[in-house]
């Protein structure tokens, strides 16, 4: 168990919805990371937050959209929904206490997103 | 081309074989490789880290970069079953505020 929470696990929904999904990192990380990942593209970096903050952002949709509240935990709103949209969405969590190595240590078990 | 090439297999090996895993990049800023292991319906987990060019051992796993050749590699050592997972290499330029960029993953069996 990486220590990272993603709910729900599994998720079916119509296009043109809106759903969200819901990361809870390691209790301290500070940096939640987004990635989804569909067979054709593999894993791609979505956005990464840090302590409330956008800090990167990747090739993220402009349907799509994240936040990262006070306590740490993080959403990522997914609107307009097509069905090329389905995939597993992944969050990641890291606090970089060893400034050697900083990176997304800390995968959940993702989010499977099923559009019909 | 891609900025990360990996060969996605499948490789299958014979249980105690040692196992080579590979990517080629193109982006020659990048300076920090990983690799990590993906078991079927699970989040990725990060096994190996090293940053610039060199080797790194832990355990049965050995990475090497090679940014001369744009080519890194993961060692595994008298692989075991319970190393059948997808194997994804990655990397990055600088350690703030860019994107990690990830090779589409190796699919490894060991066989007993």
């Amino acid at each position: 168990d990486s220590g990272v929470t993603q709910t729900p696990k599994h998720l079916i929904t119509a296009t043109g919805q809106r759903v969200t999904l819901r990361c809870s990192p390691r209790s301290g990380d500070l940096s939640v990371y987004w990635y989804q990942q569909s067979l054709d593209q593999g894993l791609q970096f979505l956005i990464q937050y840090y302590n409330g903050e956008e800090r990167a952002k990747g090739n993220i949709l402009e349907r799509f959209s994240a936040q990262q509240f006070p306590d740490l935990h993080s959403e990522l709103n997914l609107s307009s929904l097509e069905l090329g949209d389905s995939a597993l969405y992944f969050c990641a969590s890291s606090e970089p206490r060893d400034r050697e190595m900083n990176t997304e240590a800390f995968f959940g078990q993702g989010t499977r997103l099923t559009v019909v | 081309q891609k900025e990360v090439e990996q060969d996605p297999g499948p490789l299958s090996v014979p249980e105690g074989a040692i196992v080579s895993l590979n990517c080629t990049y193109s982006n020659s800023a990048f300076q920090y490789f990983m690799w990590y292991r993906q078991y079927s319906r699970k989040g990725p987990e990060l096994l190996m880290y090293t940053y610039s060019s060199g080797n790194k051992e832990d355990g049965r796993f050995t990475a090497q970069v090679d940014k001369s050749s744009k080519y890194i590699s993961l060692f595994i050592r008298d692989s075991q079953p319970s190393d059948s997972a997808t194997y994804l290499c990655a990397m990055r330029a600088n350690q703030a505020g860019t994107a990690l960029i990830f090779g589409k993953g190796t699919t490894l069996s060991v066989s007993s």
